[in-house]
C-alpha cells in the first residue's frame, strides 16, 4: 500500500543533541512538509519542499534543517538549537504543487527531549 | 493563502448531522478549500475540498458560499467515531503555494 512512514513512532534524547526524523513517502508525490504540533494547538510548518534539491522555510523553521536529496526522503534534524523540541512532528506530501490534490499525512513522531 | 477561522470546539448527538464553519473572508479565486480530520495522536486524514460548487463523498459533505467567503462541512449521521479536531485551509494551485497553514481547528465532540 502506498503512503508514507514517519520513524520512530517515539523518540527520546537528552538536551543539547540532534536528533533526524524520518519520513519516507512511496505516493511519487513531488511536494513533502514537516509541521510541528504542541498540545491542545493546531499544526505548525517547519519547512517544506515543492522538488527534489530545493526546499523553503516555514514558519518555524528556526532551530531545524532539512534535505531533499531523493524524492521519497524529506528528514528533518532536530538541532540543540531549537529551544523547546519537546513536540509532536508531522510529515505530510502531496502530488504537485501545480495540481488539486489533498495532503497526505504520516502518523507522527512524538520527540521528548529532557 | 488565505486565512481562516473556526470555532474552536462543537458538541453534536450521534446519529443526527454535525455542522461545521469555516470563515476565509480573504480567499481569492484560486484557492480551494479543504477540509481535513485529526484523531488523537494520528496524522491528519483528508476528507473533501471544492472550489465553488457544492461537494459530497462518502464521507461528508461540504457546501461553499456563493461569496465564497464561508463554508460548512457537514458530517451527515455523526458517530462517535467522528471525534475529532477538523480543519478547514486554503490551498491555492500553480507556483509558490507550497506554504499550507493550518488554524487551530475545530474540536467536535459527538456524544452518545
Amino acid at each position: 500500500d502506498g503512503g508514507i512512514t514517519q520513524s520512530p513512532k517515539y523518540l527520546f534524547r537528552k538536551e543539547g543533541q540532534n536528533v533526524t526524523l524520518s519520513c519516507e513517502q512511496n505516493l511519487n508525490h513531488d511536494a513533502m512538509y514537516w509541521y510541528r504540533q504542541d498540545p491542545g494547538q493546531g499544526l505548525r510548518l517547519i519547512y517544506y519542499s515543492q522538488i527534489v534539491n530545493d526546499f523553503q522555510k516555514g514558519d518555524i523553521a528556526e532551530g531545524y534543517s532539512v534535505s531533499r536529496e531523493k524524492k521519497e526522503s524529506f528528514p528533518l534534524t532536530v538541532t540543540s538549537a531549537q529551544k523547546n523540541p519537546t513536540a509532536f512532528y508531522l510529515c505530510a506530501s502531496r502530488k504537485g504543487f501545480r495540481e488539486d490534490s489533498p495532503l497526505h499525512f504520516g502518523n507522527g513522531t512524538r520527540l521528548t527531549v529532557t | 493563502d488565505a486565512k481562516t477561522t473556526q470555532p474552536p470546539s462543537m458538541d453534536c448527538a450521534e446519529g443526527r448531522a454535525a455542522n461545521l464553519p469555516c470563515n476565509h473572508s480573504t480567499i481569492s479565486g484560486n484557492e480551494y478549500v479543504y477540509w481535513y480530520r485529526q484523531i488523537h495522536s494520528q496524522g491528519p486524514q483528508y476528507i473533501i475540498h471544492g472550489l465553488k460548487n457544492n461537494e459530497t463523498n462518502e464521507m461528508a459533505s461540504l457546501i461553499i458560499t456563493e461569496d465564497r467567503k464561508s463554508s460548512t462541512l457537514i458530517l451527515p449521521h455523526a458517530t462517535l467515531r467522528d471525534t475529532a479536531v477538523y480543519y478547514c485551509i486554503a490551498q491555492r494551485l500553480g507556483s509558490n503555494t507550497g506554504k499550507l497553514i493550518f488554524g487551530q481547528g475545530t474540536t467536535l465532540q459527538v456524544k452518545p
